[in-house]
Parts: C-alpha cells; structure tokens; sequence
C-alpha cells in the first residue's frame, strides 16, 4: 500500500501548455506539501496546506496553483509552462507541525 | 535567515570505513533536525531526527548523527560504510514561516562508497 502517491510519474509536454500532477496520501497525516527538486537536485518548498487550507506559499509564479480538495489530496496544476518549469515535483505528507514528512516517488516534468 | 548547509557535494569512502556527512544550520529557537537519503528516481526516505534529549541520535540503516549545540552542527555518520549506502543524503531543519513551519534541506551530498 503507497503511503504517498503521485501520477503521473513521468510528464513531457510542450511550453505554453497546461498540466496537473495529482497527489494522495494515506496516511491520516493533516499537513501536505509540494517540492521542486531541479537538475541540481536542490530541493526547494512550494506550497503547503493543513486540512485543505494553504499555509505556505513561497515566492512561486502564479502559473503554479495548488488544489487540495481534502486533507488526503493535493494537487498541483501549472498553466502555461516554461522550459525552467522541468524538474521533479515532490508530493509529501507529514503531522501537523513539520515533523518527519513521507515523500511520494516524484514526478519528472520535461518541458520541450 | 534559517538555513541549512551541507559544504560537501561530493563524499568518497571505501568500503568498511567509517563515515561523515557534514551539516550545518542556522535557526531562531530550538532547532528540529533531520536526515533523509534518495536513491536515484526515488523520493526521499527519513533516516533520523533531533528534538530534544541525547546529542548521538540513532536512525535507520546503522547511520547515526551528532548534535552539537555551540558549533551548531548535525554530523551524520556511520561506524562501517557499505556500497549499498551510496546515494544522495539531505540534512534539513525545521524553520518558522509566518504561523506555520517548514522543512527546509539543505543543497544535499552524494556519498559513494567504493568496494
């Protein structure tokens, strides 16, 4: 059973275009978040939000626009890609609190 | 500023020996500190944490981490390397933002272990 599960895995798509990652968890935890990790593989926070409100917003563009529909999804939809916008996007879960956090299996967007 | 730092991007041992994975951090308050480690195409997995209590905190894996306060630092180790240990391994803290918190990590190391 995955404890945090992303689709799709894998995203290639053209600039300009619209596209969604979904994200769930089975976990029970209240708090979900979303994470770039680019070609350097440095791992950077997105978004966050605690039963279904957004707590965390970093300096993202507004192309990006979260939706949690309930405290066990979160999904992440991107309008209007760019070529900077490839990278691999981390679901995770974890307490209220920041605590220990359980990753998804990532999904790399490549964007042509 | 809150910050984690890792000042090695690369980390080579041979099997058997002992290791070290460096971090250093920078937080207001109490620091919660974690390691996690990513296998290639892989999200990544929590090895061990610090809260409060003994400064050596054991994780999964036989890897271990120091906490020490003064030179605010939060070592990883491991006594005996194994090539099955080679990946990329993450320190991060948890750092206040606004109402909330949020893990930070920091730029990550590659550790290879060679045979």
């Amino acid at each position: 059973d995955t404890a945090v599960s992303q689709t799709p895995k894998y995203l290639v798509t053209q600039m300009g275009n619209d596209k969604s990652i979904k994200c769930e968890q089975n976990l029970g935890h209240d708090t979900m978040y979303w994470y770039k990790q680019d070609s350097k593989k440095f791992l950077k926070i997105m978004f966050s939000y605690n039963n279904k409100e957004l707590i965390i917003n970093e300096t993202v563009p507004n192309r990006f626009s979260p939706k949690s529909p309930d405290k066990a999804h979160l999904n992440l939809h991107i309008n209007s890609l760019e070529l900077g916008d490839s990278a691999v996007y981390f679901c995770a879960s974890g307490p209220t609190g920041a605590n220990v956090l359980t990753f998804g299996a990532g999904s790399r967007l490549t964007v042509l | 500023a809150q910050s984690v730092a890792q000042p090695e991007d690369q980390v080579n041992v041979a099997e058997g020996n002992p290791l070290t994975v460096k971090c250093t951090y920078s937080v207001s308050g109490n620091p919660y500190l974690f390691w996690y480690v990513q296998y290639p195409n892989r999200g990544l997995q929590f090895l061990l944490k610090y809260i409060t209590g003994d400064n050596l905190v054991k994780g999964s894996y036989g890897f271990e981490a120091e906490f020490n306060k003064s030179q605010t630092s939060f070592h990883l180790k491991k006594p005996s390397a194994l090539v099955s240990d080679s990946a990329l391994y993450f320190c991060a803290v948890r750092a206040l933002y606004s109402s909330a918190s949020k893990i930070i990590f920091g730029s990550g190391t590659r550790l290879s272990i060679r045979p």
